[in-house]
C-alpha cells in the first residue's frame, strides 16, 4: 500500500513538446504529492507539490494534474527545453508522529529533450 | 534560510575499509532527517531516517548504520564496506510537525567501493 508507481521509465521529446509522466498510488491516507528533478551528479530538488484538494497545480511550464478518485497524479512539461533533461521523480507523503512527513518515491523517469 | 551540507562529495574506499559520512543542516532546529542510497540509474532507496536526537529507523537491514549525535548532524557509518555499498549517498531533511513539507536534499557523495 506503500507503493506508488511511475511510468515511463524513460522518455525522448523533441524541443518545444510536451513531456507527460504518470504516477499511480494505492494508499488514500497519503495527502501530499511533490515532484522531484534530478540532474547528473546532483541531489533531487523539489519542482512542485500539490495536496489532493485540488486537481490542478501550475508553475510556469510546469503542470501537476491530479485524480483523486482514481488515485492518479501527473507531471506535464509544456514547451520543453533542453536544460529540462533530467530525471523526474514522484512522491507521496504521509504525515507519521514517528517518522515524520515520510515520502514514498516512484521508480523515477529520465526525460531527454532533443533539440 | 536553510542549508544542508553533505560531505565528502566522492570518495573511492577499499573492500573492508570503514565509512562515515556526515550531513549537517542549518537554518532549523528539530528536523527530520533521512539517508537514501541510488544505484546507478535506479531509484531512491530510502535507508534510515531521524525525528531526533539519538532516534534512528533502520528502512532495510543493511552493512550501514545511521547515528544522530546531534540535534542537525546525521552521520551514515559502516565497520566494513562491501562492493555492492557503491552508490550515491543523499541525505535529506524536513520540517518537523504538521505541515508535511516536502524534503531538502544535499548534493550527496559518490561512494565507489574497489
Amino acid at each position: 500500500q506503500q507503493q506508488v508507481k511511475q511510468s515511463p521509465q524513460s522518455l525522448i521529446v523533441q524541443k518545444g513538446g510536451i513531456s507527460i509522466i504518470n504516477c499511480a498510488y494505492e494508499n488514500t491516507a497519503f495527502d501530499y504529492f511533490p515532484w522531484y528533478q534530478q540532474f547528473p551528479g546532483k541531489g533531487p530538488a523539489l519542482l512542485i507539490a500539490i495536496r489532493p484538494d485540488v486537481s490542478e497545480k501550475k508553475e510556469g511550464r510546469f503542470t501537476i494534474s491530479f485524480n483523486k478518485s482514481a488515485k492518479q497524479f501527473s507531471l506535464h512539461i509544456m514547451d520543453s527545453q533542453p536544460g529540462d533533461s533530467a530525471t523526474y521523480f514522484c512522491a507521496a507523503s504521509i504525515e507519521i508522529k514517528a517518522a515524520g512527513n515520510k515520502l514514498t518515491f516512484g521508480g523515477g523517469t529520465r526525460v531527454l529533450v532533443k533539440p | 534560510s536553510q542549508t544542508i551540507h553533505q560531505w565528502p562529495a566522492t570518495l573511492v574506499q577499499p573492500v573492508g575499509s570503514p565509512l562515515s559520512l556526515e550531513c549537517t543542516v542549518e537554518g532549523t532546529s528539530n528536523p527530520n532527517l533521512y539517508w537514501y542510497r541510488q544505484a546507478a540509474g535506479r531509484g531512491l532507496q530510502l535507508l534510515f531516517y531521524s525525528v531526533g536526537i539519538g532516534q534512528i529507523s533502520s528502512e532495510v537491514p543493511q552493512n550501514l548504520s545511521a547515528s544522530r549525535p546531534q540535534d542537525r548532524q546525521f552521520i551514515l557509518s559502516s565497520k566494513k564496506l562491501l562492493l555492492s555499498d557503491s552508490g550515491f549517498y543523499l541525505c535529506a531533511w524536513s520540517a518537523a510537525g504538521g505541515t508535511n513539507y516536502g524534503y531538502t536534499f544535499g548534493s550527496g557523495t559518490r561512494l565507489t567501493v574497489v
